[in-house]
């Protein structure tokens, strides 16, 4: 299975830092991840797909980088509906695997 | 705009059967996967399952190949996760996502088995 490595597994921020999430992946998975904001007792909202490609309706604070095994995510002046639990997720080879997510925290 | 709605959650003693089910409701319909992923109270996300769009071609986890069945009915847009043998670790909220298109007729591996839209989830409790 490939195995997606999250860091940092929490984060406290204030309103307008930048902020930074990275995934690892154990093997090249090319662009093939996406990533995902989750807020309690909600469905998870993909950000980003494509490793760098805005989801319509996203706000464009977020960006996505990377490709093969190193990915980011970049929520460029944070907002307080941004505080939640982000994670990625690997489409490249069956299982599908998530990171094991980042909460997002207010300083 | 699309709607993903899950139902059939419920608690249930270990051992037994379970059968969820999710409606996709699209206005324009597309060929599409659906998949079910899950998490365990306080847990991460696990993906479970997905099926293509004609319903021919079907992946598991590890965790409940053997056990789990994921069906549809395409004309019906509906979607199922048949639950056998249920243990305490398979307690978690069930999400139905879509994916972007049809992994069936992909032209390379890692091609629409994405997760796009995610319904608000139905819980499932195995407890005696």
């Amino acid at each position: 299975d490939v195995q997606m490595t999250q860091s940092p597994s929490s984060l406290s921020a204030s309103v307008g830092d930048r902020v930074t999430i990275t995934c690892r992946a154990s093997q090249d998975i090319r662009n093939d991840l996406g990533w995902y904001q989750q807020k309690p007792g909600k469905a998870p909202k993909r950000l980003i797909y494509a490793a760098s490609s805005l989801q319509s309706g996203v706000p464009s604070r977020f960006s996505g980088s990377g490709s093969g095994t190193e990915f980011t995510l970049t929520i460029g002046s944070l907002q307080p509906e941004d505080f939640a639990t982000y994670f990625c997720l690997q489409h490249n080879t069956y299982p599908l695997t998530f990171g094991g997510g980042t909460r997002l925290e207010i300083k | 705009q699309v709607q993903v709605v899950e139902s059939g959650g419920g608690v249930v003693q270990p051992g037994r059967s379970l059968r969820l089910s999710c409606t996709v409701s699209r206005v324009t319909l597309r060929p599409e996967g659906i998949h079910w992923v899950r998490q365990a109270p306080g847990k991460g996300l696990e993906w479970v399952a997905i099926i293509s769009y004609d319903g021919r071609h079907r992946y598991y986890a590890d965790s409940v190949k053997g056990r789990f069945t994921i069906s549809r009915d395409t004309p019906k847009n509906v979607l199922f996760l048949h639950m056998n043998t249920l243990r305490t670790e398979d307690t978690a909220v069930y999400y139905c996502a879509t994916s972007s298109g049809d992994f069936a007729s992909a032209p390379s591996r890692g091609f629409f088995n994405d997760i796009d839209v995610w319904g608000n989830g139905t819980t499932v409790t195995v407890s005696s």
